[in-house]
């Protein structure tokens, strides 16, 4: 069963903290893994796209990595900010069907 | 371009009542998606069409759940009848295989059922 795992599924941190959130997939059989942001209350927005041939991409503060031998991928947000604070979903793309992680609630606090 | 648009953006329905919702994807993009996100169960994939034809519903709980695409601009998902437990958020995404099947989400319904 293809399955995605975030770890931690809370995170508190400081303002200017770097932090990392953490993805876990068991199919490594994967087309390319999505990072999105989700406000309270609203809809999905794409952070970052990586392909299954990439390592990473990088968007401003963001960076996101994909090993996937392993089955990992990890989302890097340096300098983090109150507006950072919001649920971060990480999704792999199985053929034509996107399977998502529960999702890491990220609180930055000021 | 204005995104993937939905409608409506709440729905408070009783139960038994017919709802539909509806999705207009970005211009251009092939691929069509509804998800519905619950506290329990998260995201979900429901139905995905590709050209207007529907290609995987395996998703879709029961035969109370229907989806159509008339057309590449257009796409309805139909609750008859609707219950309580149907209460979640649907959204709608698109995707484009020469955008390398990077999925956009419209905003989502907010479905209540009473």
């Amino acid at each position: 069963k293809q399955e995605v795992t975030q770890i931690p599924a809370a995170l508190s941190v400081p303002e200017g903290e770097n932090l990392v959130l953490n993805c876990s997939f068991t199919d490594s059989a994967i087309y390319n893994l999505q990072w999105f942001r989700q406000d309270p209350g609203k809809g999905l927005t794409s952070l970052l796209l990586i392909q299954s041939s990439q390592r990473e991409q990088t968007s401003g503060r963001l960076n996101a990595s994909l090993d996937k031998s392993s089955g990992r991928s990890t989302l890097y947000i340096a300098a983090s900010q109150p507006g950072d604070s919001a649920t971060y979903l990480c999704a792999v793309l199985y053929g034509n069907k996107l399977v998502f992680g529960a999702g890491t609630i990220l609180r930055v606090k000021s | 371009d204005a995104g993937v648009i939905q409608s409506p953006r709440h729905e408070v329905t009783e139960m038994g009542q017919e709802v539909t919702l509806r999705c207009k994807p970005i211009s251009g993009h092939d691929y069509l998606f509804w998800y519905r996100q619950t506290m329990m169960r998260g995201l979900e994939l429901l139905i995905y069409f590709n050209n207007n034809v529907p290609i995987d519903d395996s998703g879709m709980p029961e035969d109370r759940f229907s989806a159509k695409m008339p057309n590449a601009s257009f796409s309805t998902l139909k609750i008859q009848p609707s219950e309580p437990r149907d209460s979640a958020v649907y959204f709608c995404a698109s995707s484009t295989t020469v955008s390398y099947n990077e999925q956009f989400f419209g905003p989502g319904t907010r479905l209540t059922v009473l």
